[in-house]
């Protein structure tokens, strides 16, 4: 199958400060990306959808101005948690879409905030 | 009522036993379903993807979908302990760059 890339796998920061998230494809071109939320033992959440040169989606109920989301290129998106908080420690996953309607999922990125 | 149910489990089987993993859905307008397995701290893998109603056969997986009882079910045959994570099963109602509606996923365990 098609491969999505997450980096950083895992990440601890303090308290108030930003951590950015990548998503890569690695082998497609995908005008949009997912980003989702799984909290232990619970589903995954979609929080927004990555638009290729626009603005993102956000789920309702998602804060766009602290989880910025930037789609620059065919190949990657990045999304920023700002100013961190502790309730905001989860793991993060995006996926992506080579158009062939199976979507396919990057490893995670664990966010622990301290 | 939620859009997709799963049973959470967990569900615990012997080595070599044949699993049957479930989920069903309100909503008419979904198409496309998949499943996906999730091992502890890692994002999900796709593991079978189906259109419409039918059956789909992959190794020891197979994938079912009822629309007319809008019920899925994946089979598990000759289970590994490898085998043991959490499956998701997951919709939409359109291909491609759609978010998708997931199952709370369903715990396996198989037991050597």
């Amino acid at each position: 199958g098609a491969v999505v890339s997450q980096h950083p796998s895992w990440v601890i920061c303090k308290s108030g400060t930003s951590v950015k998230i990548e998503c890569r494809s690695l082998d497609f071109q995908a005008t949009t990306m997912f980003w989702y939320r799984q909290f232990p033992k619970q589903s995954l959440m979609l929080m927004a959808t990555s638009n290729e040169g626009s603005k993102a989606t956000y789920e309702q109920g998602v804060e766009k101005d602290k989880f910025l989301i930037n789609h620059a290129s065919l190949t990657l998106s990045t999304l920023t948690v700002t100013s961190a908080h502790p309730e905001d420690s989860s793991f993060y996953i995006c996926s992506a879409s080579p158009n062939t309607g199976e979507l396919f999922f990057g490893e995670g990125s664990r966010l622990t905030v301290l | 009522q939620k859009e997709v149910e799963q049973d959470p489990g967990p569900l615990s089987v012997p080595e070599g036993a044949i699993v049957s993993l479930n989920c069903t859905y309100s909503n008419s307008a979904f198409q496309y379903f998949m499943w996906y397995r999730q091992y502890s701290r890692k994002g999900p893998e796709l593991l079978m993807y189906t259109y419409s109603s039918g059956n789909k056969e992959d190794g020891r997986f197979t994938a079912q979908v009822d629309k007319s009882s809008k019920y899925i079910s994946l089979f598990i045959r000759d289970s590994q302990p490898s085998d043991s994570a959490t499956y998701l099963c997951a919709m939409t109602p359109n291909s491609g760059n759609t978010p998708l509606v997931f199952g709370k996923g369903t715990r396996l365990s198989v037991i050597a």
